[in-house]
């Protein structure tokens, strides 16, 4: 069983458009994460929920909103997409902020051109 | 900010040799992780270790902890190709909510 998916895994689009990226887990976590992975491997924390409520919120542009629906999904909506937005994004779960372990979903690879 | 330096940043050994990583770190925090990413892949958890811990064992992977200088190493013993992958400390800084600050990895290739 897969404990936390995404999907697409694979996302081409142009310049300008918007896009939405969805994240699943079924570990029955209260909080969840986005991270942004670049070219060069280096991992950045985008955004956190925790039971549905954003508790993280780093400087990132306005272009992206997280939705989290219920506490078992974060979606990560994407508008006016640009060329530096390519990387690839992983969604993660833990059981409570802070508390150990996070669990990561496979990746979405976003390719803008 | 970007809070772990890992060294180093790639190495390469043969199967059955030992792999030693080293991660520092600028802040205090609760707890140091480690994770390991195969090409194309999620990231995996290895291992963690809270700030009042020295040392830490896991199967073949031992890791230490040493606040006072603000870094961990992660080894690896008796390698085997299956273990070729990126490796990544993470820390979860106090009073931050759980965010992980990411080092920028060690590629480490076990050759056969």
């Amino acid at each position: 069983d897969t404990a936390v998916s995404q999907t697409p895994k694979y996302l081409v689009t142009q310049m300008g458009n918007d896009k939405s990226i969805k994240c699943e887990q079924n570990l029955g976590h209260d909080t969840m994460y986005w991270y942004k992975q670049d070219s060069k491997k280096f991992l950045k924390i985008m955004f956190s929920y925790n039971n549905k409520e954003l508790i993280i919120n780093e400087t990132v542009p306005n272009r992206f909103s997280p939705k989290s629906p219920d506490k078992a999904h974060l979606n990560l909506h994407i508008n006016s997409l640009e060329l530096g937005d390519s990387a690839v994004y992983f969604c993660a779960s833990s059981q409570l902020a802070g508390r150990g372990e996070q669990y990561f979903g496979p990746g979405t690879r976003l390719t803008v051109t | 900010s970007q809070q772990g330096e890992e060294d180093p940043q790639a190495l390469s050994i043969q199967e059955g040799e030992n792999a030693t990583m080293n991660c520092s770190y600028k802040t205090s925090i609760n707890n140091l992780q480690w994770y390991r990413q195969n090409s194309g892949r999620g990231l995996v958890h290895l291992i963690l270790i809270r700030s009042n811990e020295r040392e830490k064992h896991s199967g073949r992977l031992r890791v230490t902890l040493d606040t006072s200088k603000k870094s961990s190493s992660l080894l690896i013993t008796a390698s085997r190709a299956a273990d070729t992958a990126s490796y990544f400390c993470a820390t979860d800084e106090r009073n931050q909510g759980g965010k992980l600050i990411f080092g920028q990895g060690t590629e480490l290739s076990v050759k056969p």
